[in-house]
């Protein structure tokens, strides 16, 4: 695997469900994203980790749970989800974060997630 | 407030006709201005970075150039193949938030044969 990976990269859930989406960076960096990624607008930041560290949680609601147990892994646990959650959500990584560093992000292919 | 606004929202072209998409920003103190590319039901595919105004940069078709207030990504005798959403991103020297890129909502271009 190269790149930035995702799992799964369909996904359709009740308002009940709960689901996780999976993401790998095999690139050596240290910082990983997630993003949101809705018809009409402009990508939403969600989480940012830096060296495995929460640094920016952009005023998510808590049925979205980031959880990052190394610098190459990042998940996003999905619970009692509205339709209008629905979009493209899409994982990101970084050589670095802020202080200093020219932040090229490089993208996953993103998980299609529908709502019902 | 930092801000990215991309033109126009759409454009067709036909195969050959060169034409040029904006990217005009504000913020505070730029450190790079960012290009992707995004096909559908895809991740944005990194293009280009720019630090400083003056500076171009070029991959095949594509030229990018930076001014104090905007960018431009050139595209010369577009094949279909050219055909995809271009965003543009900013990240700021200063505030709270300086590691963040701020996107614009991108450039649909479609390149008939």
């Amino acid at each position: 695997e190269t790149g930035v990976t995702q799992t799964p990269r369909h996904l359709v859930m009740g308002m009940t469900n709960k689901k996780s989406l999976k993401c790998e960076q095999h690139l050596g960096h240290n910082a990983m994203y997630w993003y949101k990624q809705s018809a009409k607008k402009p990508l939403e930041l969600m989480f940012v980790y830096s060296l495995e560290e929460r640094v920016e949680n952009n005023s998510v609601p808590s049925r979205f749970s980031p959880e990052c147990p190394n610098s190459s892994h990042l998940f996003l646990h999905l619970h009692t989800l509205q339709p209008e959650d629905s979009a493209l959500y899409l994982c990101a990584s970084s050589q670095g974060y802020a202080g200093g560093s020219y932040n090229e992000q490089f993208f996953g292919p993103g998980t299609r997630l529908t709502v019902l | 407030e930092d801000q990215v606004t991309q033109s126009p929202e759409a454009l067709r072209l036909q195969e050959g006709e060169s034409s040029s998409l904006n990217c005009s920003y504000t913020v505070s103190g730029l450190r790079g201005l960012f290009w992707y590319r995004q096909d559908p039901g895809k991740g944005p595919e990194f293009l280009f970075t720019l630090y400083s105004a003056g500076e171009e940069k070029e991959k095949e078709r594509l030229k990018a150039t930076l001014t104090k207030k905007e960018s431009f990504l050139h595209i010369t005798a577009p094949k279909p193949e050219d055909s995809a959403t271009y965003l543009c991103a900013v990240q700021a020297n200063y505030g709270g938030s300086q590691g963040n890129l701020i996107f614009g909502k991108g450039t649909k271009l479609s390149v008939k044969p």
